[in-house]
């Protein structure tokens, strides 16, 4: 299997602060990371797939690059709407799996 | 709209069985493949199965491979996960995913139910 190892496992970080998460590989899993954002007692949306493709209606603050087993996913400036657990998904082999979270939360 | 509805969640006792349903609206429900993924209290999302659009290949966790069977009736645009000798490790909030593709691998997942509760506890 695959492990995504995500960190930090939490942040703080104060309105309009640019925030990075990075997400490692055990392997190479190509261009197919994905990004979701969960909020408390809420289903997991999409907000980054493919790496760095930004899904259909997400703000544009929120951008993700990297390939192979390198990932990284940045708020731009972080909004108090953002407060949320983000976690990456490899979606290159089965069984497809998770990063343990971020969660992010206002200074 | 696109939508996904889990039910079929509840209490159950260990050893056990539950039977998922996931009804979907809003899209040609062939063309895409299924996944459960479920969230224990507290902890991180875990994905459990997945299914081709066709429903002629069926994936698992090691962790459910021989106790959970995930099938589809595309004539009812529903998905369905049969949970056998359930384990309180089994206890989590269960969403059914839509897949952006026919198959679970390449593509995300990017439509979401809002999830089903089991609890499994004696």
């Amino acid at each position: 299997d695959i492990q995504m190892t995500q960190s930090p496992s939490s942040l703080s970080a104060s309105v309009g602060d640019r925030v990075t998460i990075t997400c490692q590989a055990s392997q190479d899993i190509g261009k197919y990371l994905n990004w979701y954002q969960q909020k408390p007692g809420k289903a997991p949306k999409v907000l980054i797939y493919d790496a760095s493709k930004l899904e259909t209606g997400v703000p544009s603050r929120f951008s993700g690059s990297g390939s192979g087993t390198h990932f990284t996913f940045t708020i731009s400036s972080l909004q108090p709407e953002d407060i949320s657990t983000y976690y990456c998904q490899q979606s290159g082999n089965l069984p497809l799996t998770f990063g343990g979270g971020t969660k992010v939360e206002i200074k | 709209e696109v939508q996904l509805l889990e039910s079929g969640g509840g209490l159950v006792q260990p050893g056990g069985s539950l039977r998922l349903s996931c009804a979907a609206s809003g899209f040609t429900f062939t063309n895409y493949a299924m996944n459960w993924v479920r969230q224990a209290p507290g902890k991180g999302l875990d994905w459990v199965s997945g299914i081709s659009g066709s429903g002629s290949n069926a994936y698992y966790a090691d962790s459910v491979k021989g106790r959970f069977t995930i099938s589809r009736d595309n004539s009812k645009n529903t998905v369905y996960l049969q949970m056998n000798n359930l384990r309180a490790d089994d206890t989590a909030e269960y969403y059914c995913a839509k897949a952006f593709g026919v198959v679970p691998t390449y593509y995300h997942m990017d439509v979401w139910g809002k999830g089903t509760t089991v609890t499994v506890s004696s």
